[in-house]
């Protein structure tokens, strides 16, 4: 089945600084791939959608110059979490798709806890 | 306003009996309604896709319907096992447009021995 690896899998950081969590497909071609966050025991919540070659589509709400996304090929999705604050502590996780494909295949998710 | 709703509580069940999850939608038209499994700290993993035109849908051990008037769906684990043991989202495309998927706040599933 179709791999989507996601790292890190967790990262502590200090107030202020920036971390960058890399999603990569690595059997297939990704043409889209979605981010969503996760506080426990809630939903996914989207946060943006990531085309290849072009700007991500992002949710409600959520800002992008804090978020930046950057997908740069069809195999590898980035999002930057830009002057990290305690509230952005959460559970990070990436999703692809193949094509038309409706299921969506996920990496293992990134804990980020910023002191 | 649009809501994906399965129930918060935990559902403790014993090794062997059939556990049911609900989902339940509203003030979406979904062209299909997915299932997948979390276990902590991971990311989730697709289980079963049911279209709106397929009232159920089976593999295996599991099986899923789709009632469309009811806007819900239901989720049957049969012959349930402690690796069974692991939370279970529903999810459901917000616009056939973009495929975003939306996620219910998930249902855990304890199998007790």
């Amino acid at each position: 089945g179709a791999v989507v690896s996601q790292h890190p899998s967790w990262v502590i950081c200090k107030s202020g600084t920036s971390v960058k969590i890399e999603c990569r497909s690595l059997d297939f071609q990704a043409t889209t791939m979605f981010w969503y966050r996760q506080f426990p025991k809630q939903s996914l919540m989207l946060m943006a959608t990531s085309n290849e070659g072009s700007k991500a589509t992002y949710e409600q709400g959520v800002e992008k110059d804090k978020f930046l996304i950057n997908h740069a090929s069809l195999t590898l999705s980035t999002l930057t979490v830009t002057s990290a604050h305690p509230e952005d502590s959460s559970f990070y996780i990436c999703s692809a798709r193949i094509g038309a494909n409706e299921k969506l295949f996920f990496g293992s998710g990134t804990q980020l806890s910023v002191l | 306003s649009q809501k994906i709703e399965q129930n918060s509580e935990a559902l403790n069940i014993q090794e062997g009996k059939t556990a049911t999850l609900t989902c339940n939608y509203t003030n979406y038209s979904p062209a299909y309604l997915q299932w997948y499994r979390q276990d902590p700290g991971r990311g989730p993993v697709f289980l079963l896709l049911i279209r709106e035109n397929e009232k159920e849908k089976r593999k295996e051990r599991l099986k899923v319907t789709f009632d469309t008037t009811l806007k819900q769906s239901l989720f049957h684990i049969t012959a349930s096992q402690p690796a069974d043991s692991a939370t279970y989202l529903c999810a459901l495309v917000s616009s056939s447009n973009t495929g975003k998927l939306i996620f219910g706040q998930g249902t855990t599933l304890q199998v007790k021995p």
